[in-house]
């Protein structure tokens, strides 16, 4: 099956640095969702990327689903502490497979 | 409203025993999952379920059995456990296949 390949593995940013994640594909991707995961805690549900060249916003946090749909980025404006986790993308195969990739673990230091 | 619970969270195993993961959901979602996760290798799909009576194999099969009798309950089981089985278990659940999946505690199981 088609897999998603995430990079980079880890992250470890200065407190206000920006960040991002990037999450790629050998085909094309139906629909992209992103999930963070606390230290401790279980994946939850960050936003959901259909449209070809499609950017979201949350506060601080800007998602881009690449014009082929093959990329997905997560891009974090001025890190924070509350940022720390693991940051996973995931792709829907053949409309009822979620898959997904290995995740970007980010640490901050303050 | 609970959403989706685990049980147990935590269980220790002796090599060759065997065990039922229990996943429940009350929220009427027709897709469950369960996933592991290990250090390094993400989420990896097990086996999902997209509606009551219906399983189908992910990515790691292997060694694990499902069974989704009612909707709401989705059970994964260990029949003869490893030490590779040694993981932190994830449950699953989504309305649909193009929405968001609600996520469990998850459990942590260990074999020795």
């Amino acid at each position: 099956g088609q897999q998603v390949m995430q990079i980079p593995q880890y992250q470890h940013v200065q407190e206000g640095e920006d960040f991002t994640t990037y999450c790629n594909s050998s085909t094309t991707l139906s629909n992209i969702q992103w999930y963070k995961q606390r230290p401790g805690g279980h994946p939850v549900f960050l936003i959901q990327l259909v449209k070809s060249g499609e950017v979201k916003k949350q506060k601080r946090l800007t998602f881009q689903f690449g014009e082929a749909k093959k990329n997905s980025s997560l891009h974090i404006t001025a890190t924070q502490t509350t940022d720390v986790g693991t940051y996973f993308c995931a792709d829907m195969e053949y409309g009822n497979k979620l898959v997904f990739g290995a995740g970007t673990i980010l640490r901050v230091k303050s | 409203n609970a959403g989706v619970t685990q049980t147990p969270k935590f269980r220790v195993l002796k090599t060759g025993q065997s065990m039922t993961l229990l996943c429940a959901q009350d929220m009427n979602h027709e897709y469950m999952y369960w996933y592991r996760q290990d250090p390094g290798m993400g989420l990896r799909l097990i086996h999902y379920s997209v509606g009551e009576g219906t399983t189908a194999k992910g990515e790691v099969p292997d060694g694990y059995n499902v069974s989704r009798l009612k909707k709401q309950n989705f059970l994964l089981g260990l029949e003869s456990a490893a030490p590779s089985q040694t993981s932190v278990y994830f449950c699953a659940s989504s309305p649909t296949g193009i929405t968001e999946a609600f996520f469990g505690q998850g459990t942590r199981l260990t074999v020795v």
